[in-house]
């Protein structure tokens, strides 16, 4: 079955240190996405990416990176210059045409120790 | 400024009542897409429907319908006969054709049906 799987689905993070969360999707999807999710509230756009070796930031993007280098792969790392990580980070896809929805990841939890 | 508003927090039903969501959107664009997703308590969130602006034809898929009005800008989504399961955080969203692949989402309603 095609799909979106991030990982791990729970990620703790140490003051100082940074972290990768994994995002691979099997729909030959162009387009991919970084959210992020607080308690009670909306996602907010961390970076996304148009097609392969380009992406673009958010509305939030300071204290995170993105790569894509494979068109199946969207990592982002949180970095210690984030200082409140604490979050459910989503990773979305969708084909570039613009009627077409985007498919979600089951998300990762992130937490501060 | 926002550019989908869900002005409803949080929605509390008794099952089998009726329900609606509401979704405001703002936008310059002539061509745009509309969608609805649900988000269970479990965190994915699973698209539901979609709708382009030239096709202003509500919809209806079982318990749930869509109605949406170009006047006034509006997409809104009613689940008839409310059942436990449909308790979760529902999300409108706008993508215009203008600014590609970038999506727009409100800020979502929780919705929770009391058995």
């Amino acid at each position: 079955d095609g799909g979106i799987t991030q990982s791990p689905k729970y990620l703790f993070r140490k003051e100082g240190q940074n972290v990768t969360l994994s995002c691979e999707q099997n729909l030959n999807h162009d387009a991919m996405y970084w959210y992020r999710q607080d308690p009670g509230q909306g996602l907010r756009l961390i970076y996304y990416s148009q097609i392969v070796n380009d992406f673009q930031k958010g509305d939030i993007a300071e204290g995170y990176s993105v790569s894509r280098e494979k068109k199946e792969s969207f990592p982002l790392t949180v970095t210690s210059a984030q200082k409140n990580p604490t979050a459910f980070y989503l990773c979305a896809s969708s084909m570039a045409q613009g009627d077409q929805p985007q498919h979600f990841g089951d998300g990762t939890r992130l937490s501060i120790l | 400024a926002q550019k989908v508003t869900q002005a409803q927090t949080e929605i509390s039903v008794v099952e089998k009542e009726d329900v609606t969501l509401d979704c405001v959107y703002e936008t310059r664009d002539t061509t745009y897409y509309l969608f609805w997703y649900k988000q269970p308590p479990s965190g994915e969130l699973v698209f539901l429907i979609r709708r382009n602006s030239f096709d202003e034809q509500n919809e209806i898929s079982g318990r749930y319908s869509w109605n949406f009005q170009k006047s006034t800008s509006s997409f809104n989504f009613t689940i008839t006969a409310s059942q436990v399961v449909d308790s979760a955080v529902y999300f409108c969203a706008l993508r215009e054709w203008y600014t590609g692949n970038q999506f727009y989402f409100g800020t979502g309603t929780s919705l929770t049906v009391i058995p």
